[in-house]
């Protein structure tokens, strides 16, 4: 069975702190993305990739960075967290290809910035 | 810049109805995909249908139907004769054609809950 795998289900860290949010996928997928999603607003891209060591800013990259050094790993890092970072974080990966291919994505990440 | 619009937060209805879940979109371009995503309390976004701009016949998966209208930029979900299964986070999501790996845009969502 096809898998996205994000290391941590719930998190907490303290204002300030760097915090690595890691996401690994088993489908040897090009395409890799970091969405942010929040209460009424849905989902927002933070960054994509769609290839190794290739990085593209989405809607919401403020303070946000990301890491693609293998096809299968994308790491989203949070240089010093703060509190309005608070949020539910998914990780979704997808086959090159036409652009009706779907997302495949993970369980999601709880990180409560304290 | 595209926006995806879901105006109900919330919707309710009793095991075996059929609910329509609404969304309206917003884009310059003539060329793109739709698409409503599924997530349960488990939090695993689930892909429910999808639709071509340049189909004029709207998809169907099962129990699930689009009411997809392009020039009014609306892309309803219908489910018919709904489980208890059916209860999750319902996100309608839109794609433009363009060059790279897909974007996709989401609305804010809809929770539905389907009583037994």
């Amino acid at each position: 069975d096809v898998k996205v795998t994000q290391s941590s289900r719930y998190l907490v860290k303290r204002t300030g702190e760097k915090v690595f949010l890691e996401c690994v996928q088993d489908m040897d997928h090009e395409n890799m993305f970091w969405y942010r999603q929040d209460p009424g607003l849905g989902l927002r891209l933070i960054y994509f990739s769609y290839d190794v060591k290739m990085k593209e800013k989405g809607d919401i990259p403020e303070g946000y960075s990301v890491s693609r050094e293998k096809k299968e790993r994308f790491s989203l890092i949070l240089e010093s967290a703060s509190t309005n970072q608070t949020s539910m974080y998914l990780c979704a990966s997808s086959a090159e290809g036409t652009y009706n291919e779907k997302l495949f994505f993970g369980s999601g990440t709880q990180l409560s910035v304290l | 810049a595209q926006t995806v619009t879901q105006s109900q937060p919330e919707m309710s209805v009793q095991e075996a109805e059929t609910v329509t879940l609404s969304c309206t979109y917003d884009t310059s371009e003539n060329n793109y995909y739709l698409f409503w995503y599924k997530q349960p309390p488990s939090r695993q976004m689930i892909l429910v249908i999808r639709q071509e701009a340049y189909k004029q016949q709207n998809a169907t998966e099962n129990r699930f139907s689009v009411n997809f209208q392009k020039a009014a930029k609306s892309f309803s979900l219908k489910i018919s004769d709904s489980q208890l299964g059916d209860t999750a986070m319902y996100f309608c999501a839109f794609t433009p054609l363009i060059q790279g790996a897909q974007k996709l845009v989401f609305g804010q969502g809809t929770r539905l809950t389907i009583n037994p």
